[in-house]
């Protein structure tokens, strides 16, 4: 298996631009986790879903940020407008949740630098 | 909500002792407990977990405990070895209720030579 995908690993960008981040799951795992990770503030729950519906989105800091899942193999998290204060390593995990929790196998990050 | 709070946050041994690195949750329904390493550049990876009806769990160098009336669990590495600096995360879930897992703030470990 590929594991979790996640593009692009590296994006910089001006403040004000529209920042998209993909990730793909690993075939047959039903959740779907965005982290955020700094120095200052570690590893955050941004958002995760369940079968494609969200399910916790109290993690997202402000409206500029917004995540979709249209089906089982695809997410995306949308920052817009980005901020430099959102420059961070910014993690998808997916999980097979069969009513009990199990490993949560993360992606390699994408590191955003907003200018 | 639950809360995981990790310490220390930076803990230096010298190669071939043993490091340990202590949780605290705040949750009793709290019921899953995976302790990650991530090493630059890359996610978090699972080493070891442990549920809440066993107390102690080992795998090779390493081990976790877990006292559930005291709410707290720990990783123990023994005979530390240059490949085991990275930063750990400890978690913890309500398991059978939820997917959702809360990480600690970290714990970067330096194995001196």
């Amino acid at each position: 298996d590929a594991g979790v995908i996640q593009s692009p690993r590296h994006e910089v960008t001006e403040m004000g631009q529209e920042v998209t981040l993909r990730c793909k799951p690993i075939s047959g795992h039903n959740s779907l986790f965005w982290y955020r990770q700094t120095m200052m503030r570690g590893l955050e729950l941004l958002i995760y879903f369940n079968n494609n519906v969200p399910i916790d989105d109290s993690g997202m800091p402000e409206d500029r940020f917004s995540a979709k899942m249209p089906n089982a193999s695809f997410s995306t998290l949308k920052i817009q407008p980005s901020e430099p204060r959102d420059s961070a390593v910014y993690f998808c995990a997916s999980i097979r949740f069969q009513g009990h929790t199990d490993t949560q196998y993360f992606g390699p990050g994408t590191r955003l630098t907003v200018l | 909500g639950e809360n995981v709070e990790q310490h220390p946050s930076t803990l230096s041994v010298q190669e071939g002792d043993s490091a340990v690195i202590k949780c605290t949750y705040s949750d009793s329904a709290s019921n899953y407990f995976p302790w990650y390493k991530q090493e630059l550049g890359k996610g978090p990876q699972l080493i070891i977990d442990i549920r809440s009806n066993v107390g102690e769990k080992k795998d090779q160098r390493i081990a976790v405990t877990l006292n559930k009336t005291a709410k707290h669990f720990s990783l123990h590495i023994t005979e530390t070895q240059p490949e085991d600096s990275a930063v750990y995360f400890c978690a913890a879930s309500m398991g059978d209720r939820d997917d959702k897992i809360i990480f600690g703030k970290g714990t970067r470990l330096h194995i001196l030579p």
